[in-house]
């Protein structure tokens, strides 16, 4: 069965202490790992897609990387404005369009 | 473009009511996706979409369930009768055929009292 493991489940960092968030998936091969961020009574935002191990994606404070077993998005100096939960989402290659999605990290940044 | 749209953002029902939620996907995306999201199992892919027809719907939870997309603009996702155990946060979803990624709506928050 297909499984997505996100951990921390939760994670509290001072303003501008990087820190990491760990996906673990387990598919049946991998067509595209995926990051979402969602902020609270909205839905979650596009962030990142990774394709194949050893790619790395960044965008502003964020970066995100991919090996054959799982998926990090590090945070460096993170500002309060990046409190958010991050998802990630893995879509197997036998599912077509199915994301399996993870349970998510709940990061809160403190002034 | 407006992004995903979802109608209604709350709605607040009895056990027994009829509940259609509506979806208005991004213009020129032909594959549209219902989830739905609580604490205890998180994001849970309901049924999907492409190009109007109903591709995998093995998520549905039971018969109560039934979603339709009439037109590439329009979809709905209908729950008869309601239970209290439906109340949960109704996400829609879009893709175009050339990509994987799917943009998400702001959600349709459902109690069922």
């Amino acid at each position: 069965e297909d499984q997505v493991t996100q951990s921390p489940e939760a994670l509290r960092l001072q303003e501008g202490e990087s820190s990491s968030l760990n996906c673990s998936y387990t598919v049946s091969g991998l067509r595209g790992l995926f990051w979402y961020r969602q902020d609270p009574g909205k839905g979650p935002e596009f962030l990142f897609t990774l394709y194949s191990a050893g790619e790395e994606k960044e965008k502003e404070r964020l970066k995100a990387t991919l090996t054959k077993k799982e998926s990090f998005l590090h945070i460096t100096a993170p500002k309060p404005e990046d409190s958010a939960t991050y998802l990630c989402a893995a879509n197997p290659s036998g599912s077509a369009r199915q994301l399996t999605f993870g349970s998510g990290t709940q990061l809160t940044v403190l002034p | 473009d407006a992004g995903v749209i979802q109608s209604p953002r709350h709605e607040v029902t009895e056990m027994g009511q009829e509940v259609t939620l509506r979806c208005k996907p991004i213009s020129g995306h032909d594959y549209l996706f219902w989830y739905r999201q609580t604490m205890m199992r998180g994001l849970e892919l309901l049924i999907y979409f492409n190009n109007n027809v109903p591709i995998d719907d093995s998520g549905m939870p039971e018969d109560r369930f039934s979603a339709k997309m009439p037109n590439a603009s329009f979809s709905t996702l209908k729950i008869q009768p309601s239970e209290p155990r439906d109340s949960a946060v109704y996400f829609c979803a879009s893709s175009f055929g050339g990509s994987e990624t799917q943009y998400f709506g702001p959600g349709t928050r459902l109690l069922v009292l």
